[in-house]
């Protein structure tokens, strides 16, 4: 199982300024990586797929790169609905694995 | 409008069974790959399963470990997770999802004695 680890745990970030998201994965899964958004009491919503791509309607804030272990999402300037937790899932290799999330705090 | 509404989550003591339904609206189960992703309380995301629109199913062998079974009705559009031999760790919401664009709301399987 590949296993996916997501740094900081949480980051305190202030409104408008950009917010960078770290996501790992124990071995290569080229750019088969998606990344969620979650709201409290809410379902996950893609955000990210491909590593880089934008999923339909998520606002050009957000960002995505990377390939192979490393990957990046960054938010570039935080408006208030963004706070929330954020996590990374590879689909390269089955079972499909998530990290274990960044929460994204009002600093 | 394209939506999954799940149902069928409740408490179960542990030992015993329970049956999840997704289902959908708006598009056709037959032609999309459905995956179920279970959350416990405060925790992250965990995928278990997913049915391809050509009926081929592949599970979180780890997780499963030969417990849940996946099966879809066409006729009534409807995706079922069956959960057997449940313990306390299956605690969770179950979201159905079609992951690039539809997710669930979740329901809350709670397994307690």
């Amino acid at each position: 199982e590949i296993v996916m680890t997501q740094s900081p745990a949480t980051l305190s970030v202030s409104p408008g300024e950009r917010a960078t998201l770290s996501c790992r994965a124990s071995q290569s899964i080229s750019s088969t990586l998606a990344w969620y958004q979650q709201k409290p009491g809410q379902a996950p919503r893609l955000l990210i797929f491909g590593a880089s791509t934008r999923a339909t309607g998520i606002p050009a804030r957000f960002s995505g790169s990377g390939s192979g272990t490393e990957f990046t999402l960054a938010i570039s300037s935080l408006q208030s609905e963004d706070f929330a937790v954020y996590y990374c899932q590879q689909y390269n290799n089955w079972p499909l694995t998530f990290g274990g999330g960044t929460k994204v705090e009002i600093k | 409008q394209v939506q999954l509404v799940e149902s069928g989550g409740g408490v179960v003591q542990p030992g015993r069974s329970l049956r999840l339904s997704c289902a959908a609206s708006g598009f056709s189960l037959s032609r999309n790959d459905i995956h179920w992703v279970r959350q416990a309380p405060g925790k992250g995301l965990e995928w278990v399963a997913v049915l391809w629109y050509d009926g081929t199913e592949k599970y979180n062998a780890d997780l499963v470990q030969g417990r849940f079974t996946l099966s879809r009705d066409d006729s009534k559009n409807t995706l079922d997770l069956q959960m057997n031999s449940l313990r306390a760790e299956d605690t969770a919401v179950y979201y159905c999802a079609r992951p690039g664009d539809s997710w669930g709301q979740g329901t809350l399987v709670t397994v307690s004695s």
